[in-house]
């Protein structure tokens, strides 16, 4: 089946500790992002990959890293978490261009104390 | 500069009426359109999209929506509601010479009463 997955699903954390939320795609998608969702905000880009080794910044990644060191994976890494990075988040993977779809994870929630 | 606005933050609908869900954007350049829909508790999947050709795309679920360049909007529209469509609406848009980032607008929560 195809599908992106990110773990955990459900987080509490301490300001501080550093986490890393995992994704994987199966559909060899080149192009691969990370959203947060926070009510009335709607969907914020954090970063984006276009391929293997290739990243960029999207609207707010301030407080974030990531990595793309296979076409797979993109994990989404916080150093040292704050509570105002409590939120909703999603990663999203597609074949790229400009007309595909994106197929979004089933978002991962985290609470920063 | 590039934006998505939906101008409803909340629809309230009786069950088999009706519903518009609206959505304008603002650009100089091409766009590609798309509407996602986000039940509870779940991750956004994929409604309808506009590339090109007709203006007016269906979508699953009986959802269909109509592309107004002049008006630069992109209005999303059912005929007969159900309570399973209770859930919050995207809509987000591609410009054309960007790299391919979606745009998403702040989201419309549909909340069908019985």
């Amino acid at each position: 089946e195809a599908q992106v997955t990110q773990n955990p699903r459900y987080l509490i954390t301490v300001t501080g500790k550093k986490l890393t939320v995992t994704c994987s795609q199966n559909m060899n998608h080149e192009y691969m992002s990370w959203y947060r969702q926070d009510p009335g905000l709607g969907l914020r880009q954090i970063y984006y990959s276009m391929n293997v080794e290739v990243t960029d910044k999207g609207d707010v990644p301030e407080g974030y890293k990531v990595s793309r060191k296979e076409k797979r994976n993109f994990p989404l890494i916080l150093e040292s978490p704050s509570p105002n990075q409590t939120s909703l988040y999603f990663c999203a993977s597609s074949f790229g261009g400009i007309t595909g779809e994106l197929f979004f994870g089933e978002g991962s929630r985290l609470t920063v104390l | 500069a590039q934006s998505v606005t939906q101008l409803d933050s909340q629809v309230p609908v009786f069950e088999e009426a009706p519903v518009e869900l609206r959505c304008n954007y603002s650009s100089s350049v091409s766009v590609y359109l798309f509407w996602y829909v986000q039940y509870p508790n779940q991750g956004l999947q994929l409604l309808l999209k506009y590339l090109s050709g007709s203006t007016l795309v269906k979508g699953i679920n009986g959802f269909e929506a109509e592309f107004n360049k002049s008006q630069t909007s992109f209005h999303l529209r059912k005929p007969s509601v159900h309570i399973s469509d209770t859930a919050e609406y995207f809509c987000a848009v591609r410009f054309r010479g960007s790299q391919g980032n979606l745009i998403f607008g702040k989201g419309t929560k549909l909340s069908v009463k019985p």
